[in-house]
């Protein structure tokens, strides 16, 4: 069993829809949990960092951690064409390397 | 502009060859990262630096030999690479080695896109 899953898409929506990205880890002592954005042939860029569980909101996205059922997610609101990228999510349980799930390829279409 | 400068961009090389990726960080950080990327695969931890000494090396082949001259510099040396070393190479950094914890995030180049031909 892979540490950190993600489905890796392509997810195809709509503009102005609501998308729901996630992923699901099996190691319980992850506490601390990111998003990163990755563009076409760029690096990825950190989007959400958040610690534990709870909500954390930033513009149009919101950040969710569950850790009870051992599943986050990135929520974007009224999406644009400018979301389309990959979107990795990454965990650690602190002074430990950080496990990256493999990206879920996001396509928002006008 | 992510404070983490890497050059070259793209770069093909035979499996004879050597080559060098260069990786520069302009944000005061004391800890450096190799990755690789492969497609549809997760990031691939290569090389820890922290303050120019090497902490950790995940099984990295020898035909991959990394270079940290000072805390802001970092290179990846390569020779007699494969074919399926063809990948997207990424630098990062981070303020300090322990990655994700207490806000002690990573910040990564634009990444050295390498055929190897």
């Amino acid at each position: 069993q892979k540490e950190v899953e993600q489905d890796p898409g392509p997810l195809s929506v709509p503009e102005g829809a609501i998308v729901s990205l996630n992923c699901t880890y099996s190691n319980s002592a992850f506490q601390y949990f990111m998003w990163y954005r990755q563009y076409s042939r760029k690096g990825p860029e950190l989007l959400m960092y958040t610690y534990s569980s709870g909500n954390k909101e930033d513009g149009r996205f919101t950040a969710q951690v569950d850790k009870s059922s051992k599943y986050i997610s990135l929520f974007i609101r009224d999406s644009q064409p400018s979301d389309s990228a990959t979107y990795l999510c990454a965990m650690s349980g602190g002074y430990n390397k950080l496990i990256f799930g493999a990206g879920t390829r996001l396509a928002v279409h006008p | 502009e992510t404070g983490v400068t890497q050059t070259p961009r793209h770069l093909v090389m035979g499996m004879t060859n050597k080559k060098s990726l260069k990786c520069e960080q302009h944000l005061g950080h004391n800890a450096m990262y190799w990755y690789k990327q492969s497609a549809k695969k997760p990031l691939e931890l290569m090389f820890v630096y922290n303050f120019k000494e090497q902490t950790e090396n995940n099984s990295v082949p020898s035909r991959f030999s990394p270079e940290c001259p000072n805390s802001s510099h970092l290179f990846l040396h390569l020779h007699t690479l494969q074919p399926e070393d063809s990948a997207l190479y990424l630098c990062a950094s981070s303020p300090e080695k322990g990655q994700g914890a207490f806000g002690n995030t990573i910040y990564f180049g634009e990444g050295s896109w390498l055929t190897v031909v």
